[in-house]
């Protein structure tokens, strides 16, 4: 199984200021073939399913704020949020879907100082 | 607007059955491949399984495979779990997802989620 570990486990960061989570896989989710990276982010508030944010690792969903970007290749991958609001506080999950199992990171959580 | 409502989660004794549904609405069904994703309370997520739009292809993660069946009824719009041999450990509440790949091998990722399910297996 793929393996993913993000980084860190929690973080606060100031409104207005920047938030970088990392993930890590345990091998590749690059396809070589088609050059896409088979990663996901989600967003989960405390009682609300999970939100996609990011996939292909970088595209962003549609509805999303252009305050959260993606980025990285192979098997490093970061979501960065710029200019934090208050309604971001959440716990952020990181998925492959490069192979079965379909794998998450553990979650970062995010407070607003 | 796509809507998911998972439904039949309840308490349970270890060794026994369940079958969960998900009601779906806003969006052509049969197009779509479906996930069942878990959430242990407190605790982060995990894939359970995935059903193709068609239902010709099923795929499942290792802790549930032999135990839970995947289905769909797509002349009801309905996606199911059927749970045998319930464990303590699958204690968790359970989401239905859509893949966002239409009539076609599933991306893999989750672009709509349910509300959720909960089980809970305990003796």
């Amino acid at each position: 199984d793929i393996v993913m570990t993000q980084s860190p486990d929690s973080l606060t960061v100031s409104l207005g200021e920047r938030a970088t989570i990392n993930c890590k896989s345990s091998q590749t989710v690059l396809y070589i073939s088609n050059n896409r990276n088979y990663l996901a982010w989600y967003q989960q508030k405390p009682g609300q399913p999970p939100k996609l944010l990011i996939y292909w690792a970088s595209t962003r969903e549609s509805g999303v704020p252009d305050r959260f970007s993606g980025s990285g290749s192979g098997t490093d991958f970061t979501l960065t949020v710029s200019s934090l609001q208050a309604e971001d506080a959440a716990v952020y999950y990181c998925q492959q879907y490069y192979t079965t199992p379909f794998t998450f990171g553990q979650g970062t959580k995010l407070e607003i100082k | 607007q796509v809507q998911l409502v998972e439904s039949g989660g309840a308490v349970v004794q270890p060794g026994r059955s369940l079958r969960l549904s998900c009601a779906a609405s806003g969006f052509t069904f049969g197009n779509y491949g479906m996930h069942w994703v878990r959430q242990a309370p407190g605790k982060g997520l995990e894939w359970v399984a995935v059903i193709w739009y068609d239902g010709s292809n099923k795929n499942y993660g290792d802790s549930v495979k032999g135990r839970f069946t995947i289905s769909r009824d797509n002349s009801k719009n309905t996606l199911y779990l059927q749970m045998n041999s319930l464990r303590v450990e699958d204690t968790a509440v359970y989401y239905c997802a859509r893949d966002p790949e239409t009539k076609s091998v599933p991306d893999n990722y989750f672009d709509h989620w349910g509300q959720g399910t909960l089980v809970t297996v305990s003796s």
